[in-house]
């Protein structure tokens, strides 16, 4: 099946650097990534949509000088949280939308197991 | 904007307890929705999906019945088992593929042999 990997699994950082997540997906080609992030007992929120060798389109309210996406290949997106402070200690998640298999998920997203930051 | 709302957990059942967690949605026009589970240190993954108004989708014996008159798309399960502990999140889509998705908070199942 479509496995989407990211990397770190989670990060520690101080406040003032800056951090950057890998998501790949491994075994299938993906032009559209999105980013989600959730809050501990809150739901996952979109910050943006990543389209490979194009802008990324960012959520109201995400500051995208904040949040620097960069999808630079069919199965790998990066997210950077440029100087980090300790209100952007959170938990981000990828997906990677199948457009390719032909299957009961064709044309949904895939998720990674999403990456844990804390900021002190 | 959109909304996903379901009940709040942790929801506590016995071993062959028949399930059902709500979700309600608010959505400016026609959307897709879904259910996904989240198994301890897993990613999420799509559990069924219907994309239209009376569609039923059905997944490992759970089912859910878009009901467009009540904005509901309620996740059932006849018989659960141990193995189905995970959260659950409904969710919806406004548009095709490329769009992303809202999510309701999840709901935290454990089900006790």
């Amino acid at each position: 099946g479509a496995v989407v990997s990211q990397h770190p699994s989670r990060v520690i950082c101080k406040s003032g650097t800056s951090v950057k997540i890998e998501c790949r997906s491994l075994d299938f080609q993906a032009t559209t990534m999105f980013w989600y992030r959730q809050f501990p007992k809150q739901s996952l929120m979109l910050m943006a949509t990543s389209n490979e060798g194009s802008k990324a389109t960012y959520e109201q309210g995400v500051e995208k000088d904040k949040f620097l996406i960069n999808h630079a290949s069919l199965t790998l997106s990066t997210l950077t949280v440029t100087s980090a402070h300790p209100e952007d200690s959170s938990f981000y998640i990828c997906s990677a939308r199948d457009q390719v298999i032909e299957t009961y998920s064709y044309n949904e997203q895939f998720f990674g197991p999403g990456t844990r930051l804390t900021v002190l | 904007g959109n909304s996903v709302t379901q009940m709040e957990g942790p929801v506590t059942l016995s071993e062959e307890a028949f399930l059902t967690i709500n979700c309600t949605y608010t959505a400016t026009g026609y959307p897709s929705l879904f259910w996904y589970v989240q198994y301890p240190g897993e990613g999420l993954q799509l559990l069924l999906k219907a994309t239209k108004a009376d569609d039923k989708g059905s997944n490992k014996g759970f089912e859910a019945t878009y009901r467009k008159e009540t904005t509901s798309f309620h996740l059932e399960k006849g018989s659960v088992q141990v193995s189905d502990s995970a959260v659950y999140f409904c969710a919806l889509r406004e548009g095709g593929g490329a769009d992303g998705l809202t999510f309701g908070k999840g709901t935290h199942l454990i089900i006790q042999p």
